[in-house]
């Protein structure tokens, strides 16, 4: 099962609004789920079952999407958050992950 | 405070082996499945094994399986990776993380360099 990240760089302006794409090879119903990754950083978990918040995520990140299209918003980018973006299915064995999408700074 | 420190990297020739450990506070580790996740320098994240929080269930990805084992120990809540037949390209920074599912919290990562 193969996740496709859409774009690989994502040029954005601090207060712009991001959007990041996950496309499923095939469908993995809602478990989906989203980590940022900052440079010298392990991930960390943001968004999982497609659209919930981990623990202490601000709101200005959301998920969306079912089957196998996904998407992660960010509504008004902060400097913290530039950074590497992954998706990951749980839906299946073995668990794999998107390439990666960079939030860098425009 | 749930907290999760990788040991056991190290440099290792081609073709070796090696156990990387992953202790666990802060949370309820038996009832935990647990995951190992890789990030090959540079690169990006990839699955490698899960296993469940009774140890019964262990899963792997295409490329580690026949010749890494997970496995853990609850009485000592220690989460375990035994890397045989080591390759270059399992050179990576290895992380273990809460859950089989998606990976809730995550370590800081121990590094395996496999080169002669």
């Amino acid at each position: 099962l193969v996740m496709t990240q859409s774009p690989a760089t994502l040029s954005v302006s601090p207060g712009e609004r991001a959007t990041l794409s996950c496309r499923a090879s095939q469908s993995v119903s809602s478990d989906l789920a989203w980590y940022q990754q900052k440079p010298g950083q392990a991930p960390r978990l943001l968004i999982y079952d497609t659209s919930t918040r981990a623990t202490g995520i601000p709101a200005r990140f959301s998920g969306s999407g079912s089957g196998t299209e996904f998407t992660l918003t960010i509504s008004s980018l902060q400097s913290e958050d530039f950074a590497v973006f992954y998706c990951q299915q749980y839906n299946h064995w073995p668990r794999t992950f998107g390439q990666g999408t960079k939030v860098e700074f425009k | 405070e749930v907290q999760l420190l990788e040991s056991g990297g190290a440099l290792v020739q081609p073709g070796g082996s090696l156990r990387l450990s992953c202790a666990g506070s802060g949370f309820n580790f038996g009832s935990n499945g647990m995951t190992w996740v890789r990030q090959a320098p540079g690169k990006g994240l990839e699955w490698v094994s899960a296993i469940t929080g009774s140890g019964h269930r262990t899963y792997y990805g295409d490329s580690v399986k026949g010749r890494f084992t997970i496995s853990r120990d609850n009485s000592k809540n220690t989460l375990f990776l035994q890397m045989n037949s080591l390759r270059a390209e399992d050179t990576a920074v290895y992380y273990c993380a809460t859950r089989s599912t998606f990976a809730g919290h995550w370590g800081q990562g121990t590094l395996v360099t496999v080169s002669s």
